[in-house]
């Protein structure tokens, strides 16, 4: 199964807002409602901050945002701050499997 | 909770290596227990799953007939044998715990620090 495809790279100002997009097919984002996110920092061990597509696990700013649209999920980073600055990668359930998506480099300007 | 994973490893091309996940703090039979590899500069690849409670996995495509995931319910440690290794092969290897009690989805709350393996002639 193909990796699902996010933008190699987005960037903004602090306070901006960026979205994140991550396009699969209707056998993984748009057949399910299991679509993560996940922040990695350099040299550091991912972090889930979104699950089921909208909901954000303890701990995480209301800042971070998930949302989907047919086989298209979004991640919205409203509020942008130097720390957000990382990699920032997004995974669908299968049924015979769970994918990543490439990974997309957010630089805070 | 924690997932704590086995130290560094260096091998040979063709020899295997098997990392070991322990975890603690939470009922390790019930929740899904998956393997994520990085290779330097890359992506998140995710590698194959097991539910510790029946033995059952799940491999990618990739690793079918490669990796082997088992466990040990007395210690609450999960393993991962990758053998046939590739230079490709060098990577950090993760263990993550899914986040859904029984089931398996796509949400993994906790990670383990990871595992280096070299692949060096």
């Amino acid at each position: 199964q193909s990796a699902l495809t996010q933008p190699a790279s987005v960037s903004g100002s602090p306070g901006q807002s960026i979205t994140i997009s991550c396009t699969g097919t209707n056998s993984d984002v748009g057949g399910y409602n299991s679509v993560s996110w996940f922040q990695q920092h350099p040299g550091r061990v991912p972090r889930l901050i979104i699950y089921e597509v909208s909901n954000r696990p303890s701990g995480v700013s209301s800042r971070f945002s998930g949302s989907k649209s047919g086989n298209t999920a979004s991640l919205t980073i409203s509020g942008l701050q130097a720390e957000d600055e990382a990699d920032y990668y997004c995974s669908s359930y299968t049924s015979r499997s769970t994918i990543f998506g490439g990974g997309t480099k957010l630089t805070v300007l | 909770a924690q997932l704590v994973q086995s130290g560094a490893e260096v091998k040979k091309p063709g020899a295997s290596v098997k990392v070991s996940c322990k975890a603690s703090g939470y009922a390790f039979p019930g929740y899904h227990m998956h393997w994520v590899r990085q290779a330097p500069g890359q992506g998140l690849e995710w590698m194959a799953c097991l539910y510790p409670s029946s033995g059952d996995t799940m491999y990618a495509q990739n690793f079918q007939g490669r990796a082997t995931l088992t466990r040990d319910l007395s210690t609450d440690t999960a393993y991962m044998e990758l053998s046939g290794l590739k230079f490709d092969d060098m990577a950090v290897y993760y263990c993550a715990r899914d986040s859904q009690w029984l089931a398996r989805g796509s949400a993994f709350d906790l990670w383990g620090q990871g595992t280096v393996v070299t692949v060096s002639s």
